[in-house]
């Protein structure tokens, strides 16, 4: 079965500056993809950015990117002149031949002034 | 455009009662639909996931249980609700592995 592990249960960025977000995975599958979801306090599930594995470039959304490294199974996001409205829940997540999506634990970033 | 709805967005209900969540997907055909809840502070577990009609596959053992009488229809019940059931009740659809849509979810809350 396949998991997905969020080590940081807390993140906390200064407006403008930078963040990463950690996640691992653990698959036997060598076709899948990756996510990163924004969750609000509103709770709606929004995507962030996503991964094809096969694809050796990391994903790029303006100012969210990804590390995405296959071989360590790890799947960090970058977010970069952070604002206010970046605060929320982030949620990492795998799908691959099953099609379910397996979510890790979250992380909460704080974004301060 | 492909659009999910999902409701009631809240819902307050006693013990013992029973539970009816429906979730409907527009503009697409023979998606696959997903339940998935998501306790206080915590991440989103899927409960059943179903690739047709009629076929669904339970996650996780529980007083819970989930139907697909459409195509485009999926439904997450109980008859009797338990304290423990109370949580945030997400759907989602996808067509292919590389996109997933969620509805804007059901908070339950069992009293």
């Amino acid at each position: 079965a396949q998991t997905v592990t969020q080590s940081q249960p807390e993140m906390s960025v200064q407006e403008a500056e930078t963040v990463t977000l950690s996640c691992t995975y653990d698959t036997s599958e060598s076709d899948y993809y990756l996510f990163w979801y924004k969750q609000p306090p509103s709770r709606q599930m929004i995507l962030v950015i996503r991964q094809e594995a096969y694809k050796q470039q990391n994903a790029t959304e303006n100012r969210f990117s990804v590390n995405f490294q296959k071989a360590a199974k790890s799947f960090s996001l970058k977010i970069s002149d952070s604002q206010l409205g970046d605060a929320a829940m982030y949620f990492c997540a795998f799908t691959g031949t099953a099609s379910k999506l397996t979510f890790g634990t979250g992380t909460r970033l704080q974004v301060t002034l | 455009s492909q659009t999910i709805h999902q409701w009631p967005a809240t819902l307050v209900q006693p013990v013992g009662s029973p539970l009816s969540l429906e979730c409907t997907v527009e503009g697409t055909s023979n998606p696959n639909l997903y339940w998935y809840r998501q306790a206080a502070g915590r991440g989103l577990q899927l409960l059943f996931y179903s690739v047709g009609i009629g076929q669904i596959s339970s996650e996780v053992p529980q007083n819970l249980s989930a139907s697909r009488p459409q195509d485009r229809q999926f439904i997450l019940s109980s008859k009797k609700l338990l304290l423990s059931d109370s949580g945030f009740y997400l759907c989602a659809w996808s067509v292919d592995l590389g996109g997933y849509t969620f509805g804007s979810g059901t908070r339950l809350t069992v009293v």
